[in-house]
C-alpha cells in the first residue's frame, strides 16, 4: 500500500479564493483525521471520521471550512473563503480505530499558503 | 484547551548522550499514549506507544515511562543519534477514535 496519499501538495491562492485539499486512506482502515499544524498551536485536530461518518467536529475553526468522506477510501477538505490566518500546513491520517494502541498513518501534508 | 503539553519547545543533546522528551496531560480517561516523530516536509510517524495499565514501554533505543498520578509521560533515547534529530510529537487518545497531539519538541542531536 502506497500509505495515506494527500494532494496538493502545495497550494498558493488568494485570499477569497475556494480551496479543496483531498486525501486518500490506506485500503482498510476505517478512521480519518484531518490535523492542521501552525508554529503556535502545533497539530490540530480538525475533524475526524469513523466508517464514514463525522464524529467530532469541534476543531473545525469557522464555518468557512467543511470536510467530506464521501466514501470508505477518499475525503476532502474545503475552505472557502479562504484568508491569510488559514496558511498552514494540512495533514490527513488514517487508522483502525477503536482498538488497542492504534497509530494514525500520516500522509505528507499540504502546505497552504494564502496570500 | 490544551489536554497534552509539551513545555519544551526544543532540546539539544550532545550524541551519544540521553535525550528526555516531556509530556503532561489532563485528560485521566486517556486509555493510549504514543510519541511521533517528524522531519521537515514529511508526516509525523509511529514511534513508540505505551497503554495506561503500564508504566514503562522499551523498543530499542526508545523507552517510554508512564506516570499516572503526576499525568506525565516521557521519552527517552539512549544513545541520542544525529538522525535522532527532529520534532518529537505527545500523543494521546480513548481508544482510537481521537488523538490529541502535543505541540511537539524540536530535538537537536549534535554530533
Amino acid at each position: 500500500d502506497a500509505g495515506v496519499i494527500q494532494s496538493p501538495r502545495h497550494e498558493v491562492t488568494e485570499m477569497g479564493q475556494e480551496v479543496t485539499l483531498r486525501c486518500k486512506l490506506i485500503s482498510g482502515h476505517n478512521s480519518l483525521f484531518w490535523y492542521r499544524q501552525t508554529m503556535m498551536r502545533g497539530l490540530e485536530l480538525l475533524i475526524y471520521f469513523n466508517n464514514n461518518v463525522p464524529i467530532d467536529d469541534s476543531g473545525m475553526p469557522e464555518d468557512r471550512f467543511s470536510a467530506k468522506m464521501p466514501n470508505a477510501s477518499f475525503s476532502t477538505l474545503k475552505i472557502q473563503p479562504s484568508e491569510p490566518r488559514d496558511s498552514a500546513v494540512y495533514f490527513c491520517a488514517s487508522s483502525l480505530g477503536g482498538q488497542g494502541s492504534t497509530e494514525a498513518f500520516f500522509g505528507q501534508g499540504t502546505r497552504l499558503t494564502v496570500v | 484547551d490544551q489536554q497534552v503539553k509539551q513545555n519544551s519547545p526544543s532540546l539539544s543533546v550532545q550524541e551519544g548522550r540521553i535525550s528526555i522528551l516531556n509530556c503532561d496531560y489532563t485528560n485521566s480517561m486517556f486509555d493510549y499514549f504514543l510519541w511521533y516523530k517528524k522531519y521537515p516536509a514529511e508526516g509525523p510517524t509511529f514511534l513508540i506507544s505505551i497503554s495506561s495499565i503500564k508504566d514503562k514501554n522499551e523498543d530499542g533505543r526508545f523507552t517510554v515511562f508512564l506516570n499516572k498520578s503526576a499525568k506525565h509521560l516521557s521519552l527517552h533515547i539512549v544513545p541520542s543519534q544525529p538522525g535522532d534529530s527532529a520534532v518529537y510529537f505527545c500523543a494521546a487518545n480513548t481508544g482510537g477514535f481521537k488523538t490529541i497531539f502535543g505541540a511537539g519538541t524540536r530535538l537537536f542531536v549534535k554530533a
